[in-house]
């Protein structure tokens, strides 16, 4: 079964600096988000990606952040100085470009911690 | 967006059927209704979707009203390893966005 695959799993990083989080969405996958979850937390919707550019992003998704798809499979956040409070696990998902199918594969997630 | 409500918590013991119903009194005409599943430490899994009437899958079924300002997840035969958190969503998917919103979800607890 395909599935959304995400890297690193885990990224340490100290505050201040940029991290760039990685995300292969499904091959015939057109739309592409990344959300947030802070520890013991809901799930946060940060943006939507299609083609090649944003479709939606949240209050969260301020100028700090921005996303790229740099090639035909690779999906990236980049946070460009982070902070403390950036801290959580990051979601990537995709789905097809389908209305009648509203179904996200999330991947894996990867924590980043900011010291 | 239409707002959702969810019990924050249920209890339920295994082999038991288990309904956790969500209230959406502002869901629009085009609005669907999603219901996704998270584990710790793992992200959300698709569940069930549907727009009216009753809905089933291999896993799940889903009731919707005929007024669509509710809707009951109904799982059934619950095991150990069905103790996750349930999200509602309900949203218009058709603008090209997909902004999805998550809430506080419904934490299961299901015991031996």
């Amino acid at each position: 079964e395909p599935e959304v695959t995400q890297t690193p799993s885990h990224q340490v990083t100290q505050m201040g600096q940029e991290v760039i989080l990685r995300c292969v969405p499904i091959s015939n996958h057109l739309y592409f988000y990344w959300y947030r979850q802070i520890l013991g937390q809901k799930v946060e919707f940060l943006v939507s990606f299609y083609n090649n550019e944003i479709s939606e992003k949240s209050e969260i998704f301020d100028d700090q952040f921005s996303v790229e798809r740099p090639d035909g499979s690779n999906f990236t956040l980049k946070i460009r100085s982070t902070k403390l409070e950036d801290s959580a696990m990051y979601f990537c998902a995709s789905s097809e470009d389908s209305p009648s199918s509203y179904e996200q594969y999330f991947g894996p997630g990867t924590r980043l911690t900011v010291t | 967006l239409a707002k959702t409500t969810q019990p924050i918590s249920m209890d339920s013991y295994e082999g038991q059927e288990v309904n956790i119903t969500c209230s959406h009194n502002n869901i629009a005409t085009n609005d669907y209704i999603t219901w996704y599943q998270q584990f710790p430490s793992q992200g959300p899994r698709f569940i069930i979707q549907g727009y009216k009437t009753k809905v089933t899958n291999e896993v799940a079924s889903l009731f919707i009203p005929a007024d669509r300002k509710s809707s009951t997840l109904s799982l059934p035969r619950v095991s150990l390893s069905d103790t996750a958190v349930y999200y509602c969503l309900v949203g218009d998917y058709n603008t090209g966005g997909f902004k999805t919103i998550f809430g506080a979800g419904t934490r299961l607890f299901v015991k031996a």
